[in-house]
């Protein structure tokens, strides 16, 4: 059975730093790996998807990384802003996604 | 991009109402939606996977007969919570893949969800 671990569970930042989230999964025959963004009381915005081949993919400030041997993923996020205040969900896919808990971020002005 | 349109955002009723969420895929074909459910600061809860013009999967400990999957088109799925119990409230949101031999490549679209409260 899939388990999903999403480190740290809440960071606070100030604005324009620089920072990391990292997810650790137990099965590592995935298909691919998805991350989100899910704003309070919203459904969930795809970020990135990286296919079980590929290492790392880029979208913008956004860069997610993917270890699958390791069980490991990254997203980075480059100098970041108020508005990327969310929570952040790493999903790895095997016939389904599977959910960590989450990495609740705050980035103040 | 892939819309996935989920109706009604919000619900609220009383205790023993039966209660349709509908998940649309608008822009692209869905062989494959998901239904989850989401407490409050807690993560994605997979309910079951609803495959069109077969039976839905159920994870393990998800009652069928409460919580019925309906996936008649390539673009519709429904859920229906019966005989709704306060314990029922939750977030519940929907996701849709599009109908691709290598589905593997294809992410998952959400819809916003629905919140479900019952009195």
């Amino acid at each position: 059975k899939q388990e999903v671990t999403q480190i740290p569970a809440a960071l606070s930042v100030p604005e324009g730093e620089n920072l990391v989230l990292n997810c650790s999964f137990t099965d590592s025959a995935i298909y691919n790996l998805q991350w989100f963004r899910q704003d309070p009381g919203k459904g969930l915005t795809s970020l990135l998807l990286i296919q079980s081949s590929q290492r790392e993919q880029t979208s913008g400030r956004l860069n997610a990384s993917l270890d699958k041997s390791s069980g490991r993923s990254t997203l980075y996020i480059a100098a970041s802003q108020p508005g990327d205040s969310a929570t952040y969900l790493c999903a790895p896919a095997t016939g389904k996604l599977i959910f960590g808990q989450g990495t609740t971020l705050q980035v103040k002005p | 991009g892939a819309v996935v349109s989920q109706h009604p955002s919000r619900v609220i009723c009383k205790s023993g109402t039966s209660v349709k969420i509908e998940c649309r895929s608008l822009d692209f074909q869905a062989t494959t939606m998901f239904w989850y459910r989401q407490f409050p600061k807690q993560s994605l809860m997979l309910m079951a996977t609803s495959n069109e013009g077969s039976k839905a999967t159920y994870e393990q400990g998800v009652e069928k007969d409460k919580f019925l999957i309906n996936h008649a088109s390539l673009t519709l799925s429904t859920l229906t919570v019966t005989s709704a119990h306060p314990e029922d409230s939750s977030f519940y949101i929907c996701s849709a893949r599009a109908s691709d031999r290598a589905w593997g490549n294809q992410p998952q679209h959400f819809g916003d969800g629905t919140r479900l409260s019952i009195l």
